[in-house]
C-alpha cells in the first residue's frame, strides 16, 4: 500500500487566491511526522512545514498552513494568497517514529499560479 | 553559506563510465541521505548514514556505493553507469535521530545525471 498519496497531479490557481493541495497517508504507527516540500523549476527541494501526529493544533508557517485531519489520515497543504513564485511541484512526506530513518514521499502535485 | 551542497550540479557521461557525486553539509547534522528522483519526479531513498554508519540501504544495485568519510560528508560513487541511472540525485541531511518523527530533512540542490 502507498504510504503517501497525492491525488492531484496538477492544479491551477489564480494569483492571490487560496489553494489546497491534498495528501493522505497510511500508517499504523501512533507517532509520526508529516512534511511538505516545494520543488521549483530550478530543482531544489525546499522544506515548507511540519506537523506532528500528537500536535493539537494545525501547523502554520506564513502563508502555508496544514489542514491535519488525523481520523481521515489527511494532511492537506493550504497556500493562502497565491503568488506567481508559488508555481512549483509540492511533495507531501511522512516519517514514522518506529522507522524514523525513512521518509516516504508522495508523487507530487504540480501547482501553476495564473496571473 | 549553503547548508547542504552537492557537486557537480550536472553530470553528462557515457554508458559504462564510473562517476562520483559529492555531498557536504555544514548544519552539524548526524544523518545524511541519498535519494533518486526519476523522470516522473518520484523520490526514492537509496541510502542513509548516521554518524558515518550505514543504516538504510534500499534495493539499490551494488554498482552504487556510498562513502561517508565523516559525518559532514556523504559521497556517492556509481560504477558502470547505465542508461537507467539517468535521474536527479539528491543529498539530504537531518539532525540526530533522537528527535524522533520530527527529523526534518534538508536537501541539496540536486545533481542531474544524464547517461548517454
Amino acid at each position: 500500500a502507498q504510504k503517501i498519496t497525492q491525488t492531484q497531479p496538477g492544479m491551477f490557481v489564480q494569483e492571490k487566491e487560496a489553494v489546497t493541495l491534498d495528501c493522505t497517508y497510511d500508517t499504523s504507527d501512533p507517532s509520526y511526522g508529516l512534511f511538505w516540500y516545494k520543488q521549483p523549476s530550478s530543482g531544489e527541494m525546499i522544506f515548507l512545514i511540519y506537523q506532528g501526529s500528537y500536535d493539537q493544533q494545525n501547523a502554520t508557517e506564513g502563508r502555508y498552513s496544514l489542514n491535519f485531519q488525523k481520523a481521515r489520515k489527511s494532511a492537506n497543504l493550504v497556500i493562502s494568497a497565491s503568488q506567481l513564485g508559488d508555481s512549483a511541484m509540492y511533495f507531501c512526506a511522512m516519517r514514522e517514529e518506529y522507522n524514523f530513518n525513512k521518509f516516504y514521499f508522495g508523487s507530487g502535485t504540480k501547482l501553476n499560479v495564473k496571473p | 553559506d549553503t547548508a547542504v551542497s552537492q557537486t557537480p550540479k550536472y553530470l553528462v557521461t557515457q554508458m559504462g563510465n564510473d562517476k562520483s557525486i559529492k555531498c557536504e553539509q555544514n548544519l552539524g547534522h548526524d544523518t545524511m541521505y541519498w535519494y533518486k528522483q526519476d523522470s516522473k519526479k518520484f523520490l526514492k531513498i537509496m541510502f542513509s548514514y548516521n554518524n558515518k554508519e550505514l543504516i538504510i540501504n534500499e534495493t539499490v544495485p551494488n554498482r552504487f556505493s556510498p562513502k561517508s568519510p565523516d559525518k559532514a560528508h556523504l559521497n556517492l560513487h556509481i560504477n558502470s553507469l547505465e542508461l537507467g541511472d539517468s535521474a536527479v540525485y539528491f543529498c539530504a541531511s537531518s539532525p540526530s535521530l533522537d528527535t524522533g518523527a520530527k527529523n526534518i530533512q534538508y536537501f541539496g540542490a540536486g545533481t542531474r545525471l544524464s547517461v548517454l
